[in-house]
This record gives structure tokens, sequence and C-alpha cells, in this order.
């Protein structure tokens, strides 16, 4: 149980385009879902949190209209990439937490811009 | 601000061996600390979550202990196999249940045939 499905697992896309990446929570609702960017041999780096009905709050740092999050039901959460470039390329992950089980991550997007 | 150091970065060891990966965390209010694998190009898949209360888990080959006071986590794989090589992070909740995953930077294991 307690299964968060990420898609895409991988998608290219060209720059000035728009990519929507999904995370549902499949057997349990989760009000609230994080979504993290990992870059290359380093560990995940918390863009934001988003709340089922809510704006999402977003990390220092981060853009918020770069990076589109919509949390409109207990089991989808969504994150868009607004008008990716190159730099915008990375592995993007979710995660919801269970009470008493912890966290369960999703199995990531990698995205490439060209 | 808490911060969390994974050692050593990288281990490679033979076959059958057990061994300790370590986890130090600056600020011992935490509310949970949980151990991660991640495979090359995949998501995170939890192995072992221990509550502020409790001061070890186990699971099948695993066993993950705590000491707050000291700031500490241990990871300990007994009989090591090569499918156990991935990166292994240890991560913990901001003091006071503010609800966000703080991570170490992670161990890279390769365990070899």
């Amino acid at each position: 149980g307690a299964v968060v499905s990420q898609h895409p697992s991988w998608v290219i896309c060209k720059s000035g385009t728009s990519v929507k990446i999904e995370c549902r929570s499949l057997d349990f609702q989760a009000t609230t879902m994080f979504w993290y960017r990992q870059f290359p041999k380093q560990s995940l780096m918390l863009m934001a949190t988003s709340n089922e009905g809510s704006k999402a709050t977003y990390e220092q740092g981060v853009e918020k209209d770069k990076f589109l999050i919509n949390h409109a039901s207990l089991t989808l959460s969504t994150l868009t990439v607004t008008s990716a470039h190159p730099e915008d390329s990375s592995f993007y992950i979710c995660s919801a937490r269970l009470r008493n089980y912890g966290y369960t991550f999703g199995s990531g997007t990698r995205l490439t811009v060209v | 601000k808490q911060e969390v150091t994974q050692i050593p970065a990288a281990l490679s060891v033979p076959e059958g061996e057990n061994l300790v990966l370590n986890c130090s965390f600056t600020d011992s209010a935490i509310y949970n600390l949980q151990w991660f694998r991640q495979d090359p190009g995949k998501g995170l898949t939890s192995l072992l979550l221990i509550q502020s209360s409790q001061r070890e888990q186990t699971s099948g080959r695993l066993n993950a202990s705590l000491d707050k006071s000291s700031g500490r986590s241990t990871l300990y794989i007994a009989a090591s196999q090569p499918g156990d090589s991935a990166t292994y992070l240890c991560a913990v909740y901001g003091s006071g249940n503010t609800g966000k995953l703080i991570f170490g930077q992670g161990t890279t294991l390769q365990v070899k045939p």
C-alpha cells in the first residue's frame, strides 16, 4: 500500500514549451504533496509543498511562475514546468507523507529540454 | 538550522560483508528519521522509519538505530549482496514536525560479487 504513481517517467521537450508531471496517490488520500528536484549525483532539493485546495508553498529561490503546482484533489498533484529551458533539465520527484508510515515517493520524472 | 551528514560518501565492499552507514544531524529535536534507498535514475524506496520515541527498527537484513541525544543514526546491512548496490539516503523531519524532510547527501554503496 501507500503508492504514489508518477508520470511520465521521462520526457523530452523543446525549449519554450511546457511540460506537466502528475503524481497520484493510489490507495490513500494525500492532503499534502512535496515536489523535489535532483541534480546528478546530488541529494534532493525541496521545491514546493502542495496542499489540496489551496496555493502551494514554494521554497526560497524557486520561481512560482516557472513551476506551477496544482493540487486539485486528494489524490492528484501536478507540477507544470512552463516555458522550459535546458537549465530546467533535471530529475523531478514527488512525495507524500503518511501518518506512522513516513514518506513515500514517486518513481521520478527525467526531464530533458532540448 | 538542521543539517544532516552522511559518512562515508561512497563505500565499496565484497559480497557477504556486514557494513554500517552513518548519519548525523545537528538538531536533536527531530520528529522521525527515515532511511531510503535510491537506484540510479529511480525514485526513493523507503527502507526503515524510526519514530522519535524508538531506538531502532529492523527489516530483514537491515537494522537502523537512532540516538537522538547524540544526533546519530546508523544503518546496518548484514551479509551484503550485489543487489544492495545503490545510494542510501538518511532524512529527518524538521524539528517541530514541520513536515519537511531534510536529507543527507547519501552514501553510494557498491557490493562486488
